[in-house]
């Protein structure tokens, strides 16, 4: 059964806006990563955070996690068209991945 | 796509038939991974290895098998397809030291 369950499912928006998806998860996860998919290909890894953190930053991507709420959400500023693909989070309990179905973004030119 | 291939890209196989999918990496990774991807479901991992000859069961294993006889590469085996196995299989790689994983491109398989 999947671990991460992302919201939206799907998700468009206008370049320059920021785009938040979110993700909620049911058991204790040492880590909880995102990871990018474009159409065809492999997933490519975006960040990690780790369940004592809060919040983290790369770029223009902002991550937080709540694990009293079992929950995490990216933010992506500033969205490109570039930045069109799905977003899946994936947790990390002992080497035990599982990942959600993930947010289907689009960014309008 | 971090020292990572698979082989073949695309298979159409016919029910029943025997199909061995190969993932092949240059990294020198310990852990080893097999994912389906099917829509509405994300990814789901078939199985897994920790190093050569060391494998686990994933999630979804039936109807799925496994080797791991060298470091870099890490088969899987449907011995019998069924037209419920028709999905895109993706391998990843996670070193020991981290625990982002590295996928491959995937490998589109086809059961009629």
């Amino acid at each position: 059964s999947q671990q991460g369950e992302e919201d939206p499912q799907a998700l468009s928006i206008q370049e320059g806006e920021n785009a938040t998806m979110n993700c909620s998860y049911k058991t204790s996860i040492n880590n909880l990563q995102w990871y990018r998919q474009n159409s065809g290909r492999g997933l490519v890894h975006l960040i990690l955070i780790r369940s004592n953190e809060r919040e983290k930053h790369s770029g223009r991507l902002r991550v937080t996690l709540d694990t009293s709420k079992k929950s995490s959400s990216l933010l992506i500023t500033a969205s490109r068209a570039a930045d069109t693909a799905s977003y899946f989070c994936a947790t990390d309990s002992n080497n035990d991945m599982r990942f959600g179905a993930g947010t289907r973004l689009t960014v309008k030119p | 796509d971090a020292g990572i291939t698979q082989s073949p890209r695309h298979k159409v196989t016919e029910t029943g038939t025997p199909v061995t999918l190969r993932c092949h990496q240059t990294e020198n990774h310990r852990y080893m991974y097999w994912y389906r991807q099917d829509p509405g479901h994300g990814l789901r991992l078939i199985h897994y290895s920790y190093g050569v000859k060391d494998t686990d069961k994933g999630e979804v294993s039936d109807g799925y098998s496994v080797s791991r006889s060298k470091t870099e590469d890490f088969l899987l085996t449907l011995e019998s397809a069924t037209s419920s196995q028709t999905s895109v299989y993706f391998c990843a790689i996670k070193g020991q030291d981290y625990y982002e994983q590295y996928f491959g491109p995937g490998t589109r398989l086809t059961v009629t």
